[in-house]
């Protein structure tokens, strides 16, 4: 039963540290996606990649979130300085992008980030 | 750029078949429809997704009128199990750069 892993689970931090985010995707699948989730602003598409290569990054604060795919293997999210505004659940999620046709996304458990 | 709408909550119970619309008035020519299934402390779960008129799985059916300004999600014969929150998307079928999850509908089913 293929599925996407994220490690931590559960990350908990002082303002100022930075943190960084793991993500498996599923083997094959050749677009990777961060999003962040909070109560107030729901489900938010920070970034994604296909084929390793990052394509849209607009959702993310670029002063001090960085993502990245070192391999097909591994995605990373890094946020360097932290803040207690970064607090939330960030989920990756993978999917299979062929043909130009829309493909459903496999998404990982999450990573709760609590910034103190 | 696609938007959704959607009722924020819903009642039901169980055995009885739940229908969760969504509006989505400036959807474009080449986006699809999706569902998505939320737990708490899960990730969303695929349910559905369609282009036009109807289309049904094991878990679902899709409700998709010919102008394509809203969409209806029918669960039937809905269970205890069922309690979640719902999200409709409208996304590109091209790439996900408009892919943007609306506030979803968390429906909840009573015995």
């Amino acid at each position: 039963d293929a599925r996407v892993t994220q490690t931590p689970r559960d990350k908990v931090t002082e303002m100022g540290q930075e943190v960084t985010m793991r993500c498996q995707p599923i083997l094959g699948h050749n677009t990777v996606f961060w999003y962040r989730q909070t109560m107030m602003q729901g489900l938010e598409l920070l970034a994604y990649f296909r084929n390793r290569a990052p394509l849209d990054d607009s959702g993310m604060p670029k002063d001090r979130f960085s993502a990245e795919m070192p391999d097909a293997t591994l995605a990373t999210l890094k946020i360097q300085p932290s803040e207690p505004r970064d607090s939330a659940v960030y989920f990756c999620a993978s999917g299979l992008l062929a043909g130009g046709s829309y493909n459903e996304q496999f998404f990982g458990p999450g990573t709760r980030l609590t910034v103190l | 750029l696609a938007k959704t709408t959607q009722p924020i909550s819903m009642d039901s119970y169980e055995g009885q078949e739940v229908n969760i619309t969504c509006s989505h008035n400036n959807i474009a020519t080449n986006d699809y429809i999706t569902w998505y299934q939320q737990f708490p402390s899960q990730g969303p779960r695929f349910i559905i997704q369609g282009y036009k008129t109807k289309v049904t799985n094991e878990v679902a059916s899709l409700f998709i009128p010919a102008d394509r300004k809203s969409s209806t999600l029918s669960l039937p014969r809905v269970s205890l199990s069922d309690t979640a929150v719902y999200y409709c998307l409208v996304a590109w079928g091209g790439g996900y750069n408009k892919l943007i999850f609306g506030a979803g509908t968390r429906l909840a089913v009573h015995p």
